[in-house]
């Protein structure tokens, strides 16, 4: 079946490094990528998203990147801050007469201090 | 921020109890989903909905069951709780059609069955 892989799993940076997280997905009709931050005990919120008209796109130290045609997509954030720390997902929609979303597998990032 | 809540936040219960997880939306939006995210983290539909009266079964096999009275309320309920169903469960909403597909979570509730 179609599905989203992601990598690292776990991802520990120092403060003010940089902090990249990626994505491949299987199914080539996907057209809207959105990313996820989740923190402890909460629900996962929208940090950014991207559709496949666009390469790239930035939110002050969030951008995403897409490549199509190799069916990656990747989360950069720059100037890592503590209250970056969270689990952070990945996903793909394709719309195939209904939507059908899939998460990916979760990326816990650690921002030392 | 998203309008989408979910009552209770913390549940313990004992083996054989029934249980409805709440999730309310005021955004108006058609789609309602149910996930299952376990410790490891990995989100898993277990129900979704297109709209009132419509009830879909989602990736993951779960022994709950939903229902979709209302736009705004997409109750989860368990008939019989086991140790097995102890999970954290989250609450999605979105709107229908293209280019309107951002799912927007509700806080989850974190349910331990004993």
């Amino acid at each position: 079946g179609e599905n989203v892989e992601q990598h690292p799993s776990t991802l520990s940076v120092q403060e003010g490094d940089s902090a990249v997280i990626k994505c491949t997905y299987s199914d080539s009709a996907s057209n809207y990528f959105p990313w996820y931050k989740q923190e402890l005990g909460k629900g996962p919120q929208l940090i950014i998203d991207i559709r496949s008209n666009v390469g790239e796109k930035k939110d002050q130290r969030i951008a995403v990147t897409l490549n199509k045609t190799a069916k990656h997509f990747s989360l950069h954030i720059t100037e890592t801050q503590p209250e970056d720390s969270a689990v952070y997902f990945c996903a793909a929609s394709a719309y195939t007469g209904g939507f059908k979303t899939i998460f990916g597998a979760g990326t816990r990032l650690f921002v030392k201090a | 921020e998203a309008d989408i809540y979910q009552t209770p936040r913390y549940l313990v219960i004992g083996t054989g109890k029934k249980i409805t997880l709440e999730c309310s939306q005021t955004m108006g939006h058609d789609k309602m989903y149910w996930y299952q995210q376990d410790p490891g983290m990995e989100l898993h539909l277990i129900h979704y909905s297109y709209g009132v009266n419509s009830t879909e079964k989602g990736d993951l096999s779960s022994e709950s069951t939903v229902s979709r009275i209302r736009t705004e309320h997409f109750p989860l309920t368990l008939e019989s709780a086991r140790p097995s169903h102890t999970s954290q469960y989250l609450c999605a909403s979105s709107e229908w059609g293209q280019g309107k597909d951002t799912q927007y979570f509700g806080p989850g509730t974190r349910l331990t069955v004993l």
